[in-house]
């Protein structure tokens, strides 16, 4: 059974700084990978889409990174601002009949000014 | 555009009762989701739609119930309330079956089951 983990579960940093979250899955079986933010109180907003033939993809400060064979993402932010504070979720996508989503239970990022 | 809007965003009820929590999306979407989020646990869905007319059980359909009314609309029921259902339940679309479609998520529903 596919299962994603998102360490730390919780990160505080001053702003400015560059930052990287991490997202690791059981089972190298994917379709693609997707990062998405989620705001206090909000729905999730779609970051990036790694489809599973990149290693990686990027978005203005955003670049996000998938090793299938050690079953990793990495989702890289630069010069972070308070505004990015919020919790960021990774899915794996899986192909079994139609496309199904496995979230990992996000970090939860501070940007403190 | 208002994009996936989600009613009621706040429901109490008490164990035993039922409601319906209604979603709509107005980008002329094929697929419809409904997740549930709970705290130390990611989201999982509970039932999709790949297309109008069809739906199907996702990882956590006990429970619950849901109707494709017409493309825009995919409603979720609670014929009889546990408190294991206290959530925040989110409504989903996507233009395809998913995979390199992305899904557009509302708001969410934050239903609480005394």
């Amino acid at each position: 059974k596919q299962e994603v983990t998102q360490i730390p579960a919780a990160l505080s940093v001053p702003e400015g700084e560059n930052l990287v979250l991490n997202c690791s899955f059981t089972d190298s079986a994917i379709y693609n990978l997707q990062w998405f933010r989620q705001d206090p109180g909000k729905g999730l907003t779609s970051l990036l889409l790694i489809q599973s033939s990149q290693r990686e993809q990027t978005s203005g400060r955003l670049n996000a990174s998938l090793d299938k064979s050690s079953g990793r993402s990495t989702l890289y932010i630069a010069a972070s601002q308070p505004g990015d504070s919020a919790t960021y979720l990774c899915a794996v996508i899986i192909s079994a009949g139609t496309y199904k989503y496995i979230f990992g239970t996000g970090t939860r990022l501070k940007v403190l000014a | 555009n208002a994009g996936v809007t989600q009613t009621p965003k706040f429901q109490v009820l008490k164990t035993g009762q039922s409601m319906t929590l209604q979603c709509a999306q107005d980008m002329n979407h094929n697929s419809m989701y409904w997740y549930r989020q709970d705290p130390g646990m990611g989201l999982r869905l509970i039932y999709y739609s790949a297309s109008e007319g069809t739906t199907d059980k996702g990882e956590v359909p006990n429970g619950y119930n849901v109707s494709r009314l017409n493309k825009r609309e995919f409603s979720l029921r609670l014929e009889s309330a546990a408190p294991s259902q206290t959530s925040v339940y989110f409504c989903a679309s996507s233009q395809g079956r998913g995979g390199t479609d992305t899904q557009y998520f509302g708001p969410g529903t934050r239903l609480t089951v005394l």
